[in-house]
């Protein structure tokens, strides 16, 4: 079975601009969730989406949005990027996102010129 | 507030050797999870082990092992005969229980296995 995919793997933006980076969960999980991993740190928890419903947010600006699809994949969209918005955007997916091991992708690196 | 600390950050031995990684966590809740994760260089995080905060029974799974103690609130992950393989960055990470999968992570410890 294919594990958590995302899209793209890179990518390069200025500042100001708008980027929105893509999930695909493994099938069969229903809840996602979006993490930044800036160089050097731990992830830092972003959004959980379950049933196309926000479940959590984290200590993010309001240019951070999410939305979960009906067939469970999810987008994160960041508007007006800033330079310290360059990090490793990973995405995790679970069944139910309520506590069993999450499971996560390759990560998108975004870098921000 | 979750806070996860990993006191550690770089170690570094040679191959067969065993090594305990350390991780404390602050918690409110009464019931969490505790987690550890590998980061090798391609970035994808691996999920390794995890353990409910009821059950503080030790085990052992393969080279993999881990002490639960929660009257110091620390969760030490040992690798048994190390290998070059074992290289990477491992993360521990407190999940908070109710409406939402919520994980803290701690800053990550850099183990480089020698051969």
């Amino acid at each position: 079975d294919a594990g958590v995919t995302q899209s793209p793997t890179h990518l390069i933006k200025t500042r100001g601009q708008h980027v929105t980076l893509r999930c695909s969960p493994i099938s069969g999980h229903k809840s996602v969730s979006w993490y930044q991993q800036v160089l050097g740190q731990g992830p830092q928890f972003i959004f959980q989406y379950y049933e196309k419903e926000e479940r959590g947010r984290g200590n993010f600006p309001d240019r951070f949005s999410a939305r979960q699809f009906p067939n469970y994949s999810s987008e994160l969209n960041v508007n007006a990027l800033l330079l310290g918005d360059s990090a490793l955007y990973l995405c995790a997916s679970s069944w139910l996102g309520l506590g069993e091991p999450q499971h996560f992708g390759d990560g998108t690196r975004l870098s921000i010129l | 507030a979750q806070k996860v600390t990993q006191a550690q950050t770089e170690i570094s031995v040679v191959e067969k050797e065993d090594v305990t990684l350390d991780c404390v966590y602050e918690t409110r809740d009464t019931t969490y999870y505790l987690f550890w994760y590998k980061q090798p260089p391609s970035g994808e995080l691996v999920f390794l082990i995890r353990r409910n905060s009821f059950d503080e029974q030790n085990e052992i799974s393969g080279r993999y092992s881990w002490n639960f103690q929660k009257s110091t609130s620390s969760f030490n992950f040992t690798i048994t005969a190390s290998q070059v393989v074992d290289s990477a960055v491992y993360f521990c990470a407190l999940g908070e229980t109710g409406a939402n999968s919520k994980l803290t992570f701690g800053k990550g410890i850099t183990l480089s296995v020698r051969p």
